[in-house]
């Protein structure tokens, strides 16, 4: 398979823990995306990474979020002292920069990570 | 971004075609308007998108208005596997940020 994979599928985890998550986008990707989607909602869009650099930052993204990309090819997403209201599938994407008009290309999206804050 | 709004949920008879309607009226010079679907329990799916022209791929047909304050996604022949939320979006050149909003649960019927 080689489409975007994302570990782990679920974890549940108590208040005030730690957790971080894995994506592993499509490869040669050099853009990748991080989203939050609660129930009912769409995705809520959380940063952006242009090769190892990231690019931009929502303000969703609190203290406790931070997103790496040390190498250029998989991500983390880690959250810190977690809470209640963090309880959501979080949805990593990547796409490639093949410098099309308008500077975007289709995203291509993971199955997910789904958190659930105890 | 500009703001997208689109009906919370359509039915559309299985082989007729569908057509997903979103306004953005706000919408500026230099912003795309992409849809995206989203299955149950799955990741969204890029489907579409046009900055002023009329677009088709082997998935959907997008119209824009001439003014580019709306636009409609045409599903020319639904199946049962269309059953998704669907989602309007615009996009300004140069940013990657993208606003997905609530979109659209389209119901296909047999």
């Amino acid at each position: 398979d080689t489409g975007v994979s994302q570990n782990p599928r679920h974890k549940i985890t108590k208040r005030g823990q730690n957790v971080t998550f894995r994506c592993d986008p499509i490869s040669e990707h050099n853009r990748l995306y991080w989203y939050r989607q609660t129930l009912g909602q769409g995705p809520e869009f959380l940063t952006y990474f242009q090769n190892e650099a990231q690019l931009e930052k929502s303000r969703l993204l609190s203290d406790r979020f931070s997103a790496e990309r040390p190498k250029g090819s998989f991500s983390t997403l880690e959250i810190q002292r977690t809470e209640q209201g963090d309880s959501a599938m979080y949805l990593c994407a990547s796409s490639p920069d093949l410098g099309l008009a308008g500077g975007y290309n289709e995203q291509f999206f993971g199955p997910g990570t789904r958190l659930t804050v105890l | 971004d500009a703001k997208t709004t689109q009906p919370t949920s359509m039915d559309c008879a299985e082989g007729r075609a569908a057509n997903l309607p979103c306004n953005h009226s706000t919408i500026s010079g230099n912003e795309y308007v992409y849809w995206y679907r989203q299955i149950h329990s799955q990741g969204p799916q890029y489907i579409i998108h046009g900055l002023k022209n009329n677009e088709t791929n082997e998935m959907a047909s997008l119209i824009i208005t001439e003014d580019r304050k709306s636009s409609t996604l045409i599903l020319p022949h639904a199946t049962l596997r269309d059953t998704a939320v669907y989602y309007c979006i615009v996009r300004e050149v140069g940013y990657q940020k993208v606003t997905f909003g609530i979109g659209t649960k389209l119901q296909v019927i047999p």
